[in-house]
This record gives C-alpha cells, sequence and structure tokens, in this order.
C-alpha cells in the first residue's frame, strides 16, 4: 500500500519559518491535502490540492508539491500553530482509498 | 453552517458489536460522499471507510473489512457504522468527515466519538 512518511516533529521559534514534509512515491503526481490537529479536536483542513488554502486559513500556510516530497510550510510561526500536522492523498491503487502521512507535531519554542 | 455530529461510541467486550451514527446538518447530505476514520489513542489518523452520495459505491479499509459496514440514509440525513467482532485494536475515536468528491479534501469533520474495545 501506498506509504506517506512524515519526520515526527518539529520544533520553531515564534516568527520563524517551519517546514514539515511529506514523503510518498511521486507524491507529486498526487494532490495532497493537509490537516492541523489540537490536542482533543478534530482536524481541520489547512491546505488542499497542495496549496490550495480554505477561507479562513491564514495566508502563513503554505504548500508545494513535486517528486517524491510535498511540504506544508508555516511563515511567521505563532504559538497558536501548535499542532500535529498530517498530509493525506487518495489513491485508488492502495488497500487503502485514502492515506494519511503519519504526522508532525509542531513545537512552538 | 456544517455541522457532523457522532454518536455511538462506548465500552465494548472483544467480539462485541457497536453501530455508530453521524448527523448532519446545515448542507445538502445526498450531495456530498462521506467517510470514516478513526484515531487510536496517541497515535495518527487512519481512514476506516468511504460512501458515496448515492450509497452505490462503497470502499473499506483492509483491517476492517468484512467486519464493518457503511451505511447512510439520505432522507435522514444520517451516516452509519455498523461495527462487529470488536477487536482491542479498533480502540480508537471515530469520526465522521465529509467530501465532495473522491479526489477531494476531508472540509468538514465531527467531533468525533470514542469506541474502547476491552473486557
Amino acid at each position: 500500500s501506498y506509504v506517506l512518511t512524515q519526520p515526527p516533529s518539529v520544533s520553531v521559534a515564534p516568527g520563524k519559518t517551519a517546514r514539515i514534509t511529506c514523503g510518498g512515491n511521486n507524491i507529486g503526481s498526487k494532490s495532497v491535502h493537509w490537516y492541523q490537529q489540537k490536542p482533543g479536536q478534530a482536524p481541520v483542513l489547512v491546505i488542499y490540492y497542495d496549496s490550495d488554502r480554505p477561507s479562513g486559513i491564514p495566508e502563513r500556510f503554505s504548500g508545494s508539491n513535486s517528486g517524491n516530497t510535498a511540504t506544508l510550510t508555516i511563515s511567521r510561526v505563532e504559538a497558536g500553530d501548535e499542532a500535529d500536522y498530517y498530509c493525506q492523498v487518495w489513491d485508488s491503487s492502495s488497500d487503502l482509498f485514502y492515506v494519511f502521512g503519519t504526522g508532525t507535531k509542531v513545537t512552538v519554542l | 453552517e456544517v455541522q457532523l455530529v457522532e454518536s455511538g461510541g462506548g465500552l465494548v467486550q472483544p467480539g462485541g458489536s457497536l453501530r455508530l451514527s453521524c448527523a448532519a446538518s446545515g448542507f445538502t447530505f445526498s450531495s456530498y460522499e462521506m467517510n470514516w476514520v478513526r484515531q487510536a489513542p496517541g497515535k495518527g489518523l487512519e481512514w476506516v471507510s468511504y460512501i458515496s452520495s448515492s450509497g452505490s459505491t462503497i470502499y473499506y479499509a483492509d483491517s476492517v473489512k468484512g467486519r464493518f459496514t457503511i451505511s447512510r440514509d439520505n432522507a435522514k440525513n444520517s451516516l452509519y457504522l455498523q461495527m462487529n467482532s470488536l477487536r482491542a485494536e479498533d480502540t480508537a475515536v471515530y469520526y465522521c468527515a465529509r467530501g465532495e468528491e473522491a479526489t477531494t479534501p476531508f472540509d468538514y469533520w465531527g467531533q468525533g466519538t470514542l469506541v474502547t474495545v476491552s473486557s
């Protein structure tokens, strides 16, 4: 089945930039979505179709996808960005119709 | 306002059954595809099952195939997950999530309902 690999954790100082990677075989040929999940809450969509932002999501959140890596970038990080982040793809060829990444815990120092 | 509200979770013994429900409001339920996603305690997200807007197309993760059954009642704006032969590893928070098409993201999620499988 298709596997999406994320770093377990990323630490960043306030005001700096956090980059969260999502690795998968030829992921650049797929559409990647990103979700933010804070403790005790449901996931929230923050980036869809690689780089689009839903309404209400700050412009500080951006995404890119090429080759074997998709990246979620959070600019000018704030304390409120501390959360778990998951990438997701749809893979009709996989035994998992939808695949989530392993998740990355973003810690704001 | 789009709302998805899950219910039906609880404590069940291994081998037992449980039926989860997801009540939808604030949108035309019959126009959207729906999914169940679960999250074991302290773990990541795992997609469980998908159902098309009409209910004619259904998919399951291998981990639940043959044990779980997804269904929907568009007249009642409701999504269901019948879970049989439950195992300890099925312990998780179960979320229902809305999608517009197979390739689209899950744009709205419920708050989740906890299922605990333990003797």
